[in-house]
C-alpha cells in the first residue's frame, strides 16, 4: 500500500531532550516536507526537500533540523525541544515539486514538550 | 506572497443540508488549488483538486470550481452526512510550497 508513515504517533518529552521523528514514504517521491499544525494557525511548513541531500527552510524552521540521506526517509530532529514546539506534526510527500503534484500526508505525530 | 483565506468555522449543519465552504486565494502565476479533509485523529487526505481556470474538481459528492476571475475555489456538497464531519482545508500550490488556509471545522448532526 502506498503510504507515508511517521513514528512515533504520540510523544511526551521534557525540555532540552533531543528527539527525532521519523518519516518514510514508499512511493519513490522526490519531494518531502514537514508541517506543524496549531489551533487557529492551520498548517505551516517547517522544512522541505526537493531531492536527496537537498533541503530548504519553510515558514517556521527555527528549532528544527532535517536530513535527506535517502529518497524514502526524511527525519525531523529537535535538538533541544521547548514547550512552544508542542504541536501536531505531519510529514508529506509528492512525486515532484510541481504545482499540480498532490502531496500525500502521514498520520501525524502529536508531540508534547513539558 | 501566496495566501489562502477560508471561512471561519465551526460550521454546524443538519444531515442532508447543503454545504458551502468559501475559499479565496492570492497568488502570482497559475497555481493549482486543492481541498484536503482531516477526519478526527487522522492525517490530511486529498479530497479534490483543480489545476487550471474553470476546472471542476469532484469527489465523494463534493465539488469545487477554479474561478480565476474571482480568485475562488469554494467547496460545495448538495447533501451532507454525519460522516462528513471533519476539518476542511483549502490549499494552493504554485511556484512555492503548498500554502494552506486555516481550516474550517464542519459538524453534521443527525
Amino acid at each position: 500500500e502506498a503510504q507515508v508513515t511517521q513514528n512515533p504517533r504520540y510523544l511526551i518529552t521534557v525540555t532540552g531532550k533531543k528527539l527525532t521523528v521519523t518519516c518514510s514514504q514508499n512511493m519513490n517521491h522526490e519531494y518531502m516536507s514537514w508541517y506543524r499544525q496549531d489551533p487557529g494557525l492551520g498548517l505551516r511548513q517547517i522544512y522541505y526537500s526537493m531531492n536527496v541531500e537537498v533541503t530548504d527552510k519553510g515558514d517556521v524552521p527555527e528549532g528544527y533540523k532535517v536530513s535527506r540521506k535517502e529518497k524514502r526517509n526524511f527525519p525531523l530532529i529537535l535538538e533541544s525541544p521547548s514547550p512552544n514546539q508542542t504541536s501536531l506534526y505531519f510529514c508529506a510527500s509528492s512525486l515532484f515539486s510541481g504545482r499540480a503534484d498532490t502531496q500525500y500526508f502521514g498520520p501525524g505525530t502529536r508531540l508534547t514538550v513539558l | 506572497g501566496n495566501s489562502v483565506t477560508q471561512m471561519e468555522g465551526p460550521v454546524t449543519l443538519s444531515e442532508e443540508a447543503f454545504l458551502t465552504i468559501n475559499c479565496t486565494y492570492t497568488a502570482t502565476g497559475y497555481p493549482s488549488l486543492f481541498w484536503y479533509v482531516q477526519y478526527p485523529g487522522e492525517g490530511l487526505q486529498l479530497l479534490l483538486k483543480a489545476t487550471k481556470a474553470d476546472d471542476k474538481g469532484s469527489n465523494k459528492g463534493f465539488e469545487a470550481t477554479y474561478r480565476k476571475e474571482t480568485t475562488s475555489f469554494h467547496l460545495e456538497k448538495g447533501s451532507v452526512q454525519v460522516s462528513d464531519s471533519a476539518v476542511y482545508f483549502c490549499a494552493l500550490r504554485g511556484n512555492t510550497p503548498l500554502v494552506f488556509g486555516k481550516g474550517t471545522r464542519l459538524s453534521v448532526i443527525a
